[in-house]
């Protein structure tokens, strides 16, 4: 079944370090992915979307690409700020439903 | 921007009882609304979709008896966890997804910590 896979955390980053989470899909045909962003005690908010191959994805300083030839949606970010510290989701939704499927989360930790 | 409210935020309430939560699309109508449930330091888990006028569809091993879903309008879903015990004990966050297709993102709500003592 389609499925949604991110690289284990937590990541801990110092103040301005890049960042990349790592994530991979296996789904048939072409779901449309997101990165959702959970902060302490919150509920989710919808950090970035792309509904087709090799769409960018971007908001507040991330970005994400949409890779079929990988299977990949990698969210970047140049500089991260203590203030991006929160838990990070990557998804997938296919047709199937509308069903929203999650990785497990990656916590990022940013130290000034 | 599409708002979801969910309420209460926090709930406690003592075994044996039951609790009601009601989800919320504030500035959109919603015929589909989802239900997760996560534990700590874990991803969430969909527990059941919930569509307006008709029955839940519950995932596999979520008992229905016990989480009792009603949609009766576009815009309020309501989860009742019926008969709590300290299992139950869990932070749960209601889902809409805008009119626009199955592929439309989905906005939470700010999720409701329960817990049972």
């Amino acid at each position: 079944g389609d499925s949604v896979t991110q690289m284990e955390g937590p990541v801990t980053l110092s103040e301005e370090a890049f960042l990349t989470i790592n994530c991979t899909y296996t789904a048939t045909g072409y779901p449309s992915l997101f990165w959702y962003v959970q902060y302490p005690g919150e509920g989710l908010q919808l950090l970035l979307k792309a509904t087709k191959a090799d769409d960018k994805g971007s908001n507040k300083g991330f970005e994400a690409t949409y890779r079929k030839e990988t299977t990949s949606f990698h969210l970047e970010k140049g500089s991260v700020q203590v203030s991006d510290s929160a838990v990070y989701f990557c998804a997938l939704i296919y047709n199937q439903g509308g069903k929203l499927i999650f990785g497990q989360g990656t916590e990022l930790s940013v130290k000034p | 921007g599409a708002v979801v409210s969910q309420h209460p935020s926090r709930v406690i309430c003592k075994s044996g009882t039951s609790v009601k939560i009601e989800c919320r699309s504030l500035d959109f109508q919603a015929t589909t609304m989802f239900w997760y449930r996560q534990f700590p330091k874990q991803s969430l888990m969909l527990m059941a979709t919930s569509n307006e006028g008709s029955k839940a569809t519950y995932e596999q091993g979520v008992e229905k008896d016990k989480f009792l879903i009603n949609h009766a309008s576009l815009t309020l879903s309501t989860l009742t966890v019926t008969s709590a015990h300290p299992e139950d004990s869990s932070f749960y966050i209601c889902s809409a997804r805008v009119v626009g297709g199955s592929n439309s993102p989905l906005h939470f709500g700010n999720g409701t910590r329960l817990t049972v003592t």
